[in-house]
């Protein structure tokens, strides 16, 4: 089955810890994305990438690092200069070289921190 | 940059229809998106409208675009209890940009 996955689904760490999310997609698409969802506040943007080993600020890039070394993973890491990093977490990904820049989710993740 | 507006909740009925509405500020969009999200899950994709067509219909849904007012709506017929989501409205950006805009998303809650 093609598709994205997430891991973990939950996820509970104390506050002042760094956490990596996972995000892994065997669509072999191109770009992957990084957003937070906030109740009442839709998707904001965190960080983007459209190619293996190149990666871009979104809107609310401070306190979160990615990496993109496979085009298949595009891990998030939530670290502890992120000043509110309860939220969920959804990662999304499309292929640049379509007929729409239409973007495939997957299930999220959920981080509490305590 | 590019900002989405929709109304945050929707109250219908079993079995009327549901109109969800979304405003959007970017005119050179190319596509517009609906997506459904179900409650602690990733986004679906719905349908999608290409920025020069009026109307799309697809099964239960009908998506209408005014491109003059920017005005975009989704229409579920025949809503079921299986319909009850919240539902984002999303454009796109500038040509080789591959980045969606969000709205906030619309809380629709089917009522027997």
């Amino acid at each position: 089955d093609g598709g994205i996955t997430q891991s973990p689904k939950y996820l509970f760490r104390k506050e002042g810890q760094n956490v990596t999310l996972s995000c892994e997609q065997n669509l072999n698409h191109d770009a992957m994305y990084w957003y937070r969802q906030d109740p009442g506040q839709g998707l904001r943007l965190i960080y983007y990438s459209q190619i293996v080993n190149d990666f871009q600020k979104g809107d609310i890039a401070e306190g979160y690092s990615v990496s993109r070394e496979k085009k298949e993973s595009f891990p998030l890491t939530v670290t502890s200069a992120q000043k509110n990093p309860t939220a969920f977490y959804l990662c999304a990904s499309t292929i640049t070289s379509g007929l729409t820049d239409t973007q495939y989710f997957g299930p999220g993740t959920r981080l509490t921190v305590l | 940059g590019e900002d989405v507006e929709q109304s945050l909740f929707l109250s219908v009925r079993e079995g009327d229809s549901s109109v969800i509405n979304c405003t959007y500020t970017d005119s050179s969009s190319t596509y517009l998106y609906w997506y459904k999200q179900e409650p602690g899950a990733g986004l679906q994709l719905l349908t999608y409208i290409f920025s020069n067509m009026d109307m799309k219909q697809d099964q239960r849904l009908t998506v209408l675009l005014n491109k003059k007012d920017k005005h975009l709506s989704l229409r579920i017929a025949d809503t079921q209890t299986g319909d009850s989501a919240i539902y984002f409205c999303a454009e796109s950006g500038p040509l080789n940009d591959y980045k969606l805009s969000f709205g906030a998303g619309t809380t629709v809650t089917v009522r027997a």
